[in-house]
């Protein structure tokens, strides 16, 4: 079965420390990866895809396909990285399947 | 329109009423996508349109889960004979392309609270 999971819901570090959220996948198919993020009243919006391979701010992904993973790290977090968020699966490039969400919480 | 719009923002119904919830995706958008956020949940697929194809509704939850959309514009969902479980915030969101790059933009949801 087609099925992300996100294992941590809840995740606080401190500021300066490292992030790293986990991400899981279950495809048969080549797996296309996304991570989604909400910020606090706002909209869920794209932070990053695996094909583009880019850093957006200061958040990288890895796809390891030997492990199914698409973990979400940031080598320093801030306090504005305190937010929801998803990873997702594209079905056959047409249908986006999310995990359950991990909330980032950033402590001062 | 600049983005997603969505409406109602907010509706409060009595269990067994209907609800309607309207989702207006950005123009030329061919894709258009339903989801249900559950209080301390993750994202829940409800329905997949894509252009004139038949859509995708294999996460409606049951048969009182329906939506419709007319062309590449309005979509509506609708819940018939509410429960309580059916109170989430609704998600729309809409994509320009079926392929790699399947990019999607959110609306602000529609959160429904049944009583």
């Amino acid at each position: 079965a087609q099925r992300v999971t996100q294992p941590e819901k809840l995740l606080s570090v401190f500021k300066g420390a490292p992030v790293e959220l986990k991400c899981n996948y279950s495809y048969s198919g080549s797996p296309e990866l996304f991570w989604y993020v909400q910020y606090s009243r706002q909209r869920l919006q794209l932070l990053l895809r695996h094909i583009s391979r880019e850093s957006i701010k200061g958040f990288t992904a890895d796809l390891n396909k030997g492990e199914t993973s698409f973990h979400l790290k940031k080598p320093f977090a801030q306090e504005e990285d305190s937010a929801m968020y998803y990873c997702a699966l594209n079905i056959r490039a047409q249908k986006l399947v999310f995990g359950q969400g991990t909330r980032l919480t950033i402590n001062p | 329109g600049a983005g997603v719009s969505q409406s109602p923002s907010n509706k409060v119904t009595e269990k067994g009423k209907d609800v309607e919830l309207r989702c207006d995706p950005i123009s030329g958008h061919t894709a258009l996508y339903w989801y249900r956020q559950r209080l301390g949940q993750g994202l829940e697929f409800l329905i997949y349109f894509q252009g004139n194809s038949a859509p995708d509704k294999s996460g409606l939850p049951s048969d009182r889960f329906s939506a419709e959309r007319t062309g590449e514009s309005v979509s509506t969902l609708t819940i018939q004979r509410t429960q309580q479980e059916d109170s989430a915030v609704y998600l729309c969101a809409s994509s320009l392309r079926r392929d790699r790059a399947n990019v999607l933009t959110f609306g602000a949801g529609s959160r429904l609270t049944v009583l």
